[in-house]
């Protein structure tokens, strides 16, 4: 298994300003993603971040709008910048740990209100 | 990705079998069948996979079609932890590494005392 710690798990937010999300898991992994669930609906998948390349975002994401960080295979950081009040979503990170494994581990999610 | 299909709520009574319907009809032969869960508050969770053969484990079994466009995720006697969204996902196989978890709208599961 794969213990997941986001940080902040909630924050309130000023519209224009930026939120780091962080995401520490217990072991390595080879996959990470990072989710979007806004209030009421299913998760949709912003981007994979793999350590050592680009991440790899999903169509309506672009970097510039959600940079997300690996810098090693337990850690990743995805950041939401210039926020407005259509931010405001649950955002969840999830970890693979590779060929052979197919379950997938996801963290409690940080739970972001922009004002 | 193939899509898949599922009742927007179900209702149970505690203690009484599930049985949680999935449509997938446009599955390819390299797609498995995966099932997560979202309890109230709480990331998803991992709770079965298949392919072609009927699945058990702890948590709950898998009964695959043998067409495979449906699918049947049965648990045996629902409690009342068992209140969640329940997603039924297709998850293609490229030759050992696996395609991304695409999450649909799922099936909330309300449990009754």
């Amino acid at each position: 298994s794969a213990v997941i710690s986001q940080k902040p798990s909630r924050d309130i937010c000023q519209r224009g300003t930026s939120l780091t999300i962080q995401c520490q898991v217990d072991s390595q992994v080879t996959m990470m993603f990072w989710y979007r669930q806004q209030p009421g609906q299913s998760l949709t998948l912003i981007a994979t971040a793999n350590q050592g390349s680009e991440a790899t975002y999903e169509s309506g994401f672009v970097i510039d709008k959600f940079p997300i960080s690996r810098p090693n295979l337990t850690f990743s950081t995805l950041t939401v910048s210039n926020m407005s009040p259509e931010d405001s979503s649950i955002y969840l990170c999830s970890v693979e740990k590779g060929q052979g494994y197919t379950e997938a581990f996801f963290g409690q999610g940080t739970r972001l209100t922009v004002v | 990705d193939a899509k898949t299909t599922q009742p927007n709520s179900m209702e149970s009574n505690e203690e009484e079998p599930v049985h949680l319907p999935c449509n997938h009809s446009t599955i390819s032969g390299t797609d498995y069948i995966h099932w997560y869960r979202q309890l109230p508050s709480q990331g998803p969770e991992y709770v079965i996979h298949g392919l072609t053969s009927n699945v058990n484990n702890r948590m709950a079994s898998l009964a695959i079609a043998e067409d495979r466009k449906s699918s049947t995720l049965i648990l045996h006697r629902a409690t009342l932890r068992d209140a969640a969204v329940y997603y039924c996902i297709l998850r293609r196989n490229y030759g050992g590494s696996q395609g991304n978890l695409i999450f649909g709208k799922g099936t909330k599961l309300s449990v009754k005392p």
